[in-house]
């Protein structure tokens, strides 16, 4: 079975400094991976994702995530925190034998203090 | 990338009662999904809709307590029926867009 792992429940980064929300996936066969945010009483924002190509996959608000694949990880990042990053974080995959069905992982709250 | 309407945004339900949940997408798209999310915890996959088929539900779901409809390829509805205080919760709506799920706000509910 597919899955994600994301094994901080709240990562704390002062503004300013660079920040990593950690995940880990299982799949079997080639993984499809994203990054979802989601701002308080709100749904969930795709960030980016891999396919294929390019390690190092850029998206929204000045996010990265590395696709790691001797390590089955896909990080994510961002050089310098914003206040305005704190949300809930969701890392997700697609199975890439059933197109229904997206695993998400637990979640990760990032606070950033000022 | 698709724009998702959903709405109510939140209630406030009577025990026994039913509650339907709308989703408009902004443009056509195949599959739509319904998933449930207690308050800063993860998904829950509900069911996949698809335009003219029934829906498929995932284990501990089922259609006389979960029923969805899917009328066309910009539109579904979700109703939560005869619903206890376990019901409570965010109801998601989302659909698959050139590869990446879109969501709309959620709709919370509140079971008393």
């Amino acid at each position: 079975a597919q899955s994600v792992a994301q094994p901080e429940d709240q990562v704390n980064v002062a503004e300013g400094n660079p920040l990593t929300v950690k995940c880990t996936y299982s799949v079997s066969g080639n993984p499809y991976l994203f990054w979802y945010v989601q701002y308080p009483n709100r749904g969930l924002q795709f960030l980016l994702k891999y396919i294929t190509g390019d390690n190092l996959v850029k998206g929204s608000y000045g996010f990265e995530a590395e696709f790691n694949k001797s390590q089955t990880s896909f990080h994510l990042k961002k050089p310098s925190a914003l206040v305005s990053d704190s949300a809930l974080y969701f890392c997700a995959v697609r199975d890439p034998y059933n197109f229904n069905k997206f695993y998400f992982g637990s979640g990760t709250k990032l606070n950033v203090k000022p | 990338s698709a724009v998702i309407s959903q709405k109510p945004s939140r209630d406030i339900c009577q025990r026994g009662t039913s509650l339907t949940i709308q989703c408009q997408v902004d443009s056509q798209v195949t599959m739509m999904f319904w998933y449930r999310q207690q308050p800063g915890q993860s998904l829950t996959l509900i069911a996949t809709a698809n335009q003219g088929s029934e829906a498929t539900y995932e284990s501990g779901f089922v259609i006389d307590k979960f029923p969805i409809s899917r009328p066309n390829l910009t539109f579904s509805t979700l109703t939560v029926s005869n619903m206890s205080p376990e019901d409570s919760s965010i109801y998601l709506c989302s659909a698959d867009s050139g590869g990446e799920l879109f969501f709309g706000e959620g709709s919370r509910l509140t079971v008393l």
